[in-house]
């Protein structure tokens, strides 16, 4: 079956020090990994997607298929950053999402 | 565009009682989901729908929880009777089609039985 781990809970960095949320997936056939994050008193919402390979608000993330692996990264945090943040796994050939527990980044000045 | 409507924002509940949420996607999306989201859990897909019809419903708890999508747009999920464990944020969220697009979340049902 499917899994998505997020280690950790709470990541609390400061001001312009990189960031790295960590995001571990189990899946026996070929994932679609995505992430979404959540800003305080906002909707979830789509950050980014691996097969975009594209840069969000300066975030990025690499799939490892070998640690399977969707880690997301940023050289330098932002106050905005502050958000709860969910990695998620598409599976089979519909659009179900798996989703981890989530990651609180908060951003300290 | 107008996002994925859904009411009411809060209910509160006794266990035993039946509750219903309402869900407006946003115009033109074929596909519709149901999430439940347990405090300190990422959500878990409840049911998905396509157009009208039912596409993935393995996690839904058909001993009380019921959805319908009539007439292909506005949705509603239905607890009967609800119990303690059901306490969540119940969220819908829309994609133009089933594969592979982008989800569109609503604000959310927060759901508190007592």
């Amino acid at each position: 079956a499917q899994r998505v781990t997020q280690p950790e809970k709470l990541l609390s960095v400061f001001k312009g020090a990189p960031v790295e949320l960590k995001c571990n997936y189990s899946y026996s056939g070929s994932p679609e990994l995505f992430w979404y994050v959540q800003y305080s008193r906002q909707r979830l919402q789509l950050l980014l997607r691996h097969i975009s390979r594209e840069s969000i608000k300066g975030f990025t993330a690499d799939l490892n298929k070998g640690e399977t692996s969707f880690h997301l990264k940023k050289p330098f945090a932002q106050e905005e950053d502050s958000a709860m943040y969910y990695c998620a796994l598409r599976t089979g050939g519909g659009n179900k999402l798996t989703f981890g527990t989530g990651t609180q980044l908060k951003v300290e000045l | 565009e107008a996002g994925v409507a859904q009411s009411p924002r809060y209910k509160i509940i006794e266990k035993r009682q039946s509750v219903a949420f309402w869900c407006n996607p946003i115009s033109g999306h074929a596909t519709l989901y149901w999430y439940q989201q347990i405090l300190g859990q990422g959500p878990k897909l409840l049911i998905q729908f396509q157009n009208n019809g039912v596409v993935d419903d393995s996690q839904l708890p058909k001993d009380r929880f019921s959805a319908e999508r009539l007439k292909g747009v506005d949705s509603t999920l239905k607890i009967q009777p609800a119990k303690l464990e059901d306490s969540a944020v119940y969220l819908c969220a829309s994609s133009l089609h089933r594969d592979p697009y982008e989800q569109y979340f609503g604000p959310g049902t927060r759901l508190t039985v007592t």
